[in-house]
């Protein structure tokens, strides 16, 4: 069993820039989260995806967008590049809620992305 | 606005002291309160987690403590060990909603050996 691997693990881009960050998530998950964990902070929550689509979103702005595909596995981009998003960027995979209780978050190692 | 407040902002312990983070939350729609170890370069992994129909949860050196009518809830390391040596992160989650999930700021724990 394979569990969350994102790519790529560093990157470095200039503002105003693009960029698209992937998530594979772990085998069998089928629920997707993204969250921005800047230097010193916790994860803030990006948004999820439940079988391709958004399924909750955080306080992010549209520039933020992401995508998930048939085999659960999922890109997160984001365009107009500011100084600010540069941060770790974490994915995270579970299984379907059972009981009404969110299935544990296996998160990937993370992409660091840095925006001079 | 900060959902879910975590003190302290970081904490040395002797080996084998007792490790204690804390944490605090103002909604009360809150319905699960997982704790998140991470070590540098690598993602945040579930220590142990805690419905709020109970006000203690223990697995092996570690405890949850919950007090729902304070809106508080603790982590606590006995015994603690350099490995243990991490940031510990509290959250909060609606799980019937969105599975929105509020991370406190985290703690950096050092274990002197």
């Amino acid at each position: 069993e394979t569990g969350v691997t994102q790519s790529p693990t560093h990157l470095i881009k200039t503002r105003g820039q693009q960029v698209t960050l992937r998530c594979s998530s772990q085998s069998g998950h089928n629920t997707v989260s993204w969250y921005q964990q800047a230097l010193g902070q916790g994860p803030q929550f990006i948004f999820q995806y439940y079988r391709e689509e958004e399924n909750g979103r955080g306080n992010f702005p549209p520039r933020f967008s992401g995508l998930q595909f048939p085999n659960y596995s999922s890109e997160l981009n984001v365009n107009a590049l500011e100084l600010d998003d540069s941060a770790l960027y974490l994915c995270a995979s579970s299984l379907e809620r059972i009981g009404g209780y969110a299935g544990e978050l296996f998160f990937g190692e993370g992409s660091r992305l840095t925006v001079l | 606005q900060q959902q879910v407040k975590q003190s302290p902002q970081s904490l040395i312990v002797q080996k084998g002291g007792i490790s204690i983070i804390n944490c605090a939350y103002e909604n009360t729609a809150f319905d699960y309160f997982p704790w998140y170890q991470q070590f540098p370069g690598k993602g945040p992994a579930l220590l142990i987690a805690i419905r709020p129909d109970v006000s203690e949860k223990k697995e092996g050196r570690f405890t949850i403590s919950f007090n729902k009518s304070a809106k508080q809830f603790s982590l606590h390391i006995m015994d603690s060990q350099p490995g243990d040596s991490a940031t510990y992160f509290c959250a909060a989650i609606i799980a019937n909603r969105d599975d929105k999930i509020i991370f406190g700021k985290g703690t950096r724990l050092h274990i002197l050996p």
